[in-house]
């Protein structure tokens, strides 16, 4: 099925590991977000690449990187993770900058120890 | 700054009831308006959209939402709940024009009793 995929869905961190949280999409959309959502918080912007080959800081981006490795895949790395990154991420894709809405992936929940 | 705002954290209503989610924004110019379902564990999926033109706009699942210019408001309605609605719905906003993505509100959850 089209649509949004991410990997992996689960995983737990010790304070100061790395990791690389995986999107693709397959439909041949050009924009892709990188979203948190915690409690309460609704979901916040942490990076998003509105093209193949550009990426901008969203509202929550310390503590992130990113790499939009071509238009199908965008990948989110924690180099150091810490207690306040355990969150549930949520990678997007889209058409026009939004207009024509996102679609979501599945989302990875990530606990940090 | 851009906002949106959902007022209701929590609803609760009862299975056959009426529903309204409401929802406000703070741009300076009419945006692109969302809204979005989430079931537990699950991602989201947009439910409806506005752009221009009526600002009654039908999505799936029997949701419809209209958009009030003079009150920046596009709150989601539904005429009768089932119980397979009760998930977290969230309210989002884009820029008419430019190039900003997506800014969400804090979502309200609906529970549905019977």
């Amino acid at each position: 099925n089209a649509g949004v995929t991410q990997t992996p869905k689960f995983q737990v961190l010790k304070t100061g590991q790395s990791m690389t949280l995986q999107c693709a999409q397959d439909m041949n959309h050009n924009s892709m977000y990188w979203y948190r959502q915690d409690p309460g918080m609704g979901l916040r912007l942490i990076y998003y690449s509105a093209s193949e080959g550009t990426t901008d800081k969203g509202e929550v981006p310390n503590g992130y990187n990113v790499s939009r490795l071509n238009k199908r895949e965008f990948s989110l790395r924690l180099e150091s993770a810490a207690p306040s990154q355990t969150s549930v991420y949520f990678c997007a894709s889209s058409g026009l900058q939004g207009i024509g809405g996102y679609t979501f992936g599945s989302g990875t929940r990530l606990t940090v120890v | 700054a851009q906002s949106v705002t959902q007022p209701d954290i929590h609803i609760t209503v009862s299975e056959g009831a009426s529903l309204e989610l409401r929802c406000n924004y703070s741009y300076g110019a009419t945006p692109y308006l969302f809204w979005y379902v989430q079931s537990p564990g699950q991602g989201l999926q947009l439910l409806l959209k506005y752009f221009s033109g009526d600002t009654l706009v039908q999505g799936i699942k029997g949701f419809e939402a209209e958009f009030k210019r003079s009150q920046s408001s596009f709150n989601l309605r539904k005429p009768s709940v089932h119980w397979s609605d009760a998930a977290e719905y969230f309210c989002a906003v884009a820029l008419y024009s430019g190039n900003t993505p997506l800014v969400f509100g804090k979502g309200t959850r609906l529970s549905v009793i019977a």
